[in-house]
């Protein structure tokens, strides 16, 4: 199966710039999504890219490289809201399920 | 208000004993799915549905059935629960499949199960 691989924790101070990688498999390749995750709660959307290059949506952006098979999420002027789990997951060809990375879990301190 | 929503929230039962957990959208959505997510192994697929009376495997569908009767439901079913299958379960609706354009997936709120 196709491994998507990601951080498993990061911590950052509020205020601050962070940013969560994402690797993937290249081959059969369609495109990213990033979800947001709070404890106890479900996935919500953030962004899905398929073209190279960074999307900008307010204080998250996303950045893919499709020849390389990297991803980031950059999280700006974090605040303390922003701690959750951030899950990338890639699509691949041929009608295959999405593949989910286990998770980076961030934690925003003071 | 457009929104997934699964029954029940939360559930205890006993080995064997057969249970189905309920989901539902009202987005007039043609993709389902059904995930588990289990700490240090992330959401999984277990089984999805492009459209009515179309379902297929997913990543872990060992133990479990779905049926897709009507586009708003898809229900998962265990017809003889084990305990590992404690887990929390999601259910996702798209619009279409995931993989086209920017076709976000709504989870509903999950499901923690769990076999004794």
């Amino acid at each position: 199966g196709q491994n998507i691989d990601q951080p498993t924790e990061m911590t950052a101070t509020e205020g601050a710039i962070v940013q969560i990688n994402c690797t993937y498999q290249t081959s059969g390749f369609n495109g990213l999504f990033w979800y947001q995750q709070h404890a106890g709660e479900a996935p919500t959307f953030l962004s899905y890219n398929v073209l190279d290059g960074l999307e900008e949506k307010g204080r998250f952006s996303s950045f893919l490289s499709r020849s390389k098979g990297y991803s980031y999420l950059l999280l700006k002027e974090l605040q303390m809201k922003d701690s959750a789990s951030y899950l990338c997951a890639a699509d691949f060809s041929g009608n295959t399920p999405l593949v989910f990375g286990k998770g980076t879990r961030l934690s925003v301190i003071a | 208000e457009a929104q997934v929503t699964q029954n029940p929230r939360y559930l205890i039962t006993v080995t064997g004993k057969k249970l189905t957990v309920t989901c539902s959208q009202n987005m007039n959505h043609e993709y389902m799915s059904w995930y588990r997510q289990d700490p240090g192994l992330g959401l999984r697929q277990i089984y999805y549905s492009m459209n009515v009376e179309v379902t297929d495997k997913g990543d872990v569908p060992e133990g479990y059935k779905v049926s897709r009767k009507e586009k708003r439901n898809f229900p998962l079913i265990l017809e003889s629960p084990s305990p590992n299958q404690t887990s929390l379960y999601f259910c996702a609706s798209s619009l279409s499949n995931p993989g086209l354009e920017d076709n976000e997936q709504f989870f509903g709120p999950g499901t923690r199960l769990t076999v004794l």
